[in-house]
């Protein structure tokens, strides 16, 4: 399984990029990256996920490093309605569960 | 579409009682999976069920046990509450079951035992 690090905490300036790094440095060819995020008192929602290259959604962008040892989610402009605790996942339990850590809060301040 | 639907949205019980939650996935999701969260801490997995069979139990004693019905909704009971079952319950569906699969998760049932 793979293991990820993130920072527990970040700020960003309301209209500003919001750039989250994650650090997957034992993922394995097969694995890919996802990022989920988790809105106070809600469920966790997912955003993006990406295997090898670079991917962009409505919501976000996923930015993975050649090596795929690390890898970023950029907000492009977040709003306060960004602000949540964002998981990076990039490893499945035996039993095709997610891992979860303890992600990063981020906090987009006005 | 309806979401993840989950009931009660919050439960009290006291020590040594049992709960249902109960957990109605999106239409056409096969897959239904319990996640147990306790404060500061992310989610952990607690069973998988797909086409009304366990396909996958997390690391949680006897006292959790889950089900799935022909219409691929969920209950999840836990027996004998214990003060540390106090957490936020969430219930995620998928369409299929397995490795990366993209889970849509509902609100939660948040449980406080006392």
């Amino acid at each position: 399984d793979a293991k990820t690090t993130q920072p527990p905490s970040m700020d960003c300036a309301e209209g500003r990029a919001a750039n989250l790094p994650c650090n997957h440095s034992t993922i394995s060819g097969n694995e890919y990256v996802y990022w989920y995020r988790q809105i106070h008192s809600q469920g966790p929602q997912y955003i993006i996920h990406g295997l090898k290259n670079n991917e962009t959604n409505e919501m976000a962008s996923l930015i993975i490093t050649e090596d795929r040892k690390s890898s970023t989610l950029i907000l492009p402009h977040a709003t306060l309605r960004d602000t949540a605790v964002y998981y990076c996942i990039a490893s499945w339990g035996s039993q095709g569960n997610l891992i979860f850590g303890k992600g990063t809060k981020l906090s987009v301040k006005p | 579409d309806a979401g993840v639907t989950q009931s009660p949205t919050h439960l009290i019980k006291t020590r040594g009682q049992h709960v249902t939650l109960r957990c109605s996935p999106i239409s056409g999701h096969k897959s239904v999976s319990w996640y147990q969260q306790v404060l500061g801490q992310g989610p952990q997995f607690i069973f998988q069920y797909y086409e009304k069979e366990e396909r996958g139990r997390g690391n949680f004693p006897d006292r959790f046990s889950a089900r799935q019905f022909p219409n691929y909704s969920s209950e999840l009971n836990v027996n004998a509450l214990l003060l540390g079952d106090s957490a936020l319950y969430l219930c995620a569906s998928s369409l299929e079951q397995g490795f990366n699969e993209k889970l849509f998760f509902g609100s939660g049932t948040q449980l406080s035992v006392l």
